[in-house]
């Protein structure tokens, strides 16, 4: 199985602030990585494919880069929606395998 | 739109059998893999499996395999999760989602089905 691992677990910050989120494959998957993030109580939400491709909805302060092993998740300027969890997700091989998570938080 | 709505909350005990249900709507619900992904309490999410709705070809994490039975019936656009001896382990939060291909990611997901197996 393709470990994913993702840092930091745990980020504090602020309104307005720029936030980068790391997640790092076991191996190569080229650019099958996607990024979520979640909030308490709801089911969680597709932000990036692909890599860097942000989806249909999603604003723009959110970027997406990397391939191969490394991944970043980028937020600009964090809004007051913005604090939840975030997940990334590698879809290049099964068993499909997710990062451990990492919980943003109002600082 | 798509939109994927699963059954409602289960409560069952140790050792009996449980089937939930992830109805799709909007177009195209046959075209691509649908997967079933867990999320315990408090913890991260994990995949299940998933199938192929043109052929129903199933593909499980080792880690589920032979515990879970994934299903479908294309005739009324509903996909299945099955236990036939639930653990209390298996308490948690279950989500049925949709890619539309290879690199498109999770693009849906159900509300998700909270199962809580209890003595």
């Amino acid at each position: 199985d393709i470990q994913m691992t993702q840092s930091p677990s745990s980020l504090s910050a602020s309104v307005g602030d720029r936030v980068t989120i790391t997640c790092r494959a076991s191996q190569s998957i080229s650019t099958y990585l996607n990024w979520y993030h979640q909030k308490p109580g709801k089911a969680p939400r597709l932000l990036v494919h692909a890599a860097s491709i942000l989806q249909s909805g999603v604003p723009s302060r959110f970027s997406g880069t990397g391939s191969g092993t490394d991944f970043t998740l980028t937020i600009s300027s964090l809004q007051p929606e913005d604090f939840a969890t975030y997940y990334c997700e590698q879809s290049y091989s099964t068993p499909v395998t997710f990062g451990q998570g990492t919980k943003l938080q109002i600082k | 739109e798509v939109q994927l709505v699963q059954s409602g909350a289960e409560v069952k005990k140790p050792g009996e059998s449980l089937r939930i249900s992830c109805q799709g709507s909007g177009n195209n619900f046959n075209s691509f893999y649908i997967s079933w992904v867990r999320q315990m309490p408090g913890k991260g999410l994990e995949w299940m499996g998933r199938i192929a709705p043109t052929d129903s070809y199933t593909n499980y994490s080792p880690s589920f395999q032979g515990h879970v039975t994934i299903s479908i019936d294309k005739s009324i656009s509903t996909a299945y999760l099955q236990w036939g001896s639930l653990k209390a382990s298996d308490t948690a939060m279950y989500y049925c989602v949709r890619q539309t291909d290879a690199e498109s990611g999770f693009i849906y997901w159900g509300q998700g089905t909270l199962v809580t197996v209890s003595s």
